[in-house]
């Protein structure tokens, strides 16, 4: 079954703490994101990867740090940078960054921090 | 990068056939056109791309005229599973995901 796995669906984290949020695929897309949804609003993209070992900033990447050492997996830390990290979190994959190709989309996190 | 225009809320009757129109008046000549679908905490979910002209899937139909400056999302019959968010996205990932269409269907 192909699909994006993003792990915990909620989380919940202290001031200060810096948290890490899963994201897998195993779809084989070079192509992955990370956005931030705050209630009512659309969607803001935080980091984006075209390929392994690289990854680009988004229109919100401050306090935010991601990885990308494998295909399947680009993991998005929440740093206590962040000023206002509470917020659903998702992850997305496509085959390339060009816009003909859809982006699927994981379930999301729901980060909570007080 | 397009900027797109579309109606922040839409309210319909199930068995109805509802009309989404999104502007987007400066697109680029390589940019498509992507519509996404959002329920209550999850993440969106393709339900049709096109550039130009028609497109029809078993979900929907997507209406581009000539010009491409708009484009409109057509579900048929829609029923209240379909009450959700939709989002027009012209170009790749980095168009802004606005706040979309908030379509509630009614019994």
């Amino acid at each position: 079954d192909g699909g994006i796995t993003q792990s915990p669906k909620y989380l919940f984290r202290k001031e200060g703490q810096n948290v890490t949020l899963s994201c897998e695929q195993n779809l084989n897309h070079d192509a992955m994101y990370w956005y931030r949804q705050d209630p009512g609003q659309g969607l803001r993209l935080i980091y984006y990867s075209q390929i392994v070992n690289d990854f680009q900033k988004g229109d919100i990447a401050e306090g935010y740090s991601v990885s990308r050492e494998k295909k399947e997996s680009f993991p998005l830390t929440v740093t206590s940078a962040q000023k206002n990290p509470t917020a659903f979190y998702l992850c997305a994959s496509s085959p390339r960054t060009l816009s003909n190709y859809e982006q699927y989309f994981g379930p999301g996190t729901r980060l909570t921090v007080t | 990068l397009a900027k797109t225009t579309q109606p922040i809320s839409m309210d319909s009757y199930e068995g109805q056939e509802v009309n989404i129109t999104c502007s987007h008046n400066n697109i680029a000549t390589n940019d498509y056109i992507t519509w996404y679908q959002q329920f209550p905490s999850q993440g969106p979910r393709f339900i049709i791309q096109g550039y130009k002209t028609k497109v029809t899937n078993e979900v929907a139909s997507l209406f581009i005229p000539a010009d491409r400056k708009s484009s409109t999302l057509s579900l048929p019959r829609v029923s209240l599973s379909d009450t959700a968010v939709y989002y027009c996205l012209v170009g790749d990932f980095k168009t802004i995901f606005g706040a979309g269409t908030r379509l509630f269907v009614k019994a």
